[in-house]
């Protein structure tokens, strides 16, 4: 079975600084989907940044980048310029590409922005 | 356009009752899912359906949870027998057609259920 995992429950940064969340998962699926959403303090969680594991190249969303590192099974979230709106919950997850479209959620990491 | 809709925001619930929380998803998205998020956790699968295939329950925790999707639109959670374990926001999310898509997910504003 697929597990993610967040090992950082909280991390905080200072406004326009840069900040890494880690994400690691386990499979052995060869062909999958990563994602990292973004959950603020009003709820609703939106998609930050996706991942197909078959493209080599490690996705990039404006001030969001990824650092995808397949054979480690590795997945972090690069934020740079941090603002004070990036204040939020993360959340890292893994889809496998055929079968079930069950997406696997990690627990979340609190991120604060400090002005 | 309207995004993913729940109702209620919020129930507080005895325990023992039986409680339906609705998820209107954005119109033409072929898949729902619904998950449950407790407090300083991740989120918990528990099912999802898409389009007019079995739905996947394979998350569902106990036969007290049931959930249904109505044409192809609307669905509803429905537990029964509520515990104080059930306590949680319950997060809905629709995607479009999961063949060959983004597999982007939208997710719903959810439902706050305290059972006491």
């Amino acid at each position: 079975a697929q597990t993610v995992t967040q090992s950082q429950p909280e991390m905080s940064v200072q406004e326009a600084e840069t900040v890494t969340l880690s994400c690691t998962y386990d499979t052995s699926e060869n062909n999958y989907y990563l994602f990292w959403y973004k959950q603020p303090p009003s709820r609703q969680m939106i998609l930050v940044i996706r991942q197909e594991a078959y493209k080599q190249q490690n996705a990039t969303e404006n001030r969001f980048s990824v650092n995808f590192q397949k054979a480690a099974k590795s997945f972090s979230l690069k934020i740079s310029d941090s603002q004070l709106g990036d204040t939020a919950m993360y959340f890292c997850a893994f889809m496998k590409h055929r079968g079930t479209y069950k997406y696997i959620f990690g627990t979340g990491t609190r991120l604060k922005v400090l002005a | 356009g309207a995004g993913v809709s729940q109702s209620p925001s919020n129930k507080v619930t005895e325990k023992g009752k039986d409680v339906e929380l609705r998820c209107d998803p954005i119109s033409g998205h072929t898949a729902l899912y619904w998950y449950r998020q407790s407090l300083g956790q991740g989120l918990e699968f528990l099912i999802y359906f898409q389009g007019n295939s079995a739905p996947d329950k394979s998350g569902l925790p106990s036969d007290r949870f049931s959930a249904e999707r109505t044409g192809g639109s609307v669905s509803t959670l429905t537990i029964q027998r509520t515990q104080q374990e059930d306590s949680a926001v319950y997060l809905c999310a629709s995607s479009p057609s999961l063949a060959g898509g983004s597999y982007e997910q939208y997710f719903g504003p959810g439902t706050r259920l305290t059972v006491t």
